[in-house]
């Protein structure tokens, strides 16, 4: 079956500019999960969805990042300004929600590279 | 806070070789514990689990992992090492029961396994 899916899987643009990034998750699943790894700063967790509701944002790094989730199934990771810094594979995962350890399912990530 | 330290960033070994990738965790409530395996170019995929009852958990390719509560470790190990196990490990920890019904993944830095002929 589908698995999650993520657009582009490459991107590169210049400093300064905006980027979006897409990820569609597995069909049913209502939790929805953005993270960011880099060579620097490892795996880290951004923003978690519940439907198309964010109850933790907690790993968002500024105030240039920010993401929505539409018809609780596609979700768009929007980074304003790009620094180099925000070089780094942006990783999307989803799951069954619910107080389980319902396995994260992972798409193949976005390269972001800022030049 | 919970956090995760895997220890070695690089493994070699030999080819049928016992596999070993150390993991540590640090958290305030009981959690629950990951194994992940990363390809390169690809993105991440689940191991195996620990969340409550048997220690000795056993996943996927014939890994296994054991916890510790004592040690606050969950071991990755595999009794002989294959070409194709040549890939990087991610530990990973949640607040699990205590997590309010979502799983945010807390990650260690990864430990690159690299198996020889």
């Amino acid at each position: 079956g589908a698995g999650v899916s993520q657009s582009p899987s490459n991107k590169v643009t210049e400093k300064g500019k905006d980027v979006e990034l897409r990820c569609d998750p597995i069909s049913g699943h209502t939790a929805l999960y953005w993270y960011r790894q880099s060579l620097g700063q490892g795996l880290e967790f951004l923003i978690y969805f519940q439907g198309n509701s964010a109850p933790d944002k907690s790993g968002l790094p500024s105030d240039r990042f920010s993401a929505e989730r539409t018809g609780g199934s596609v979700s768009t990771l929007t980074i304003q300004r790009t620094q180099q810094e925000d070089s780094a594979v942006y990783l999307c995962a989803s799951s069954f929600s619910g107080q389980g350890a319902y396995e994260q399912y992972f798409g193949p990530g976005t390269r972001l590279t800022v030049t | 806070a919970q956090s995760v330290t895997q220890l070695g960033s690089h493994v070699s070994v030999s080819e049928g070789a016992l596999v070993l990738l150390r993991c540590n965790y640090s958290s305030s409530v009981p959690p629950y514990l990951f194994w992940y395996v990363q390809y390169p170019n690809q993105g991440l995929q689940l191991l195996l689990k620990y969340t409550t009852g048997a220690t000795l958990v056993k996943g996927i390719n014939g890994f296994e992992a054991e916890f510790k509560k004592s040690e606050t470790s969950f071991h990755l190990t595999k009794p002989s090492a294959h070409m194709s196990d040549a890939a990087e490990y991610f530990c990973a920890v949640t607040l699990g029961s205590f997590s309010g019904g979502y799983n945010k993944l807390i990650f260690g830095a990864g430990t690159r396994l690299a198996v020889h002929p």
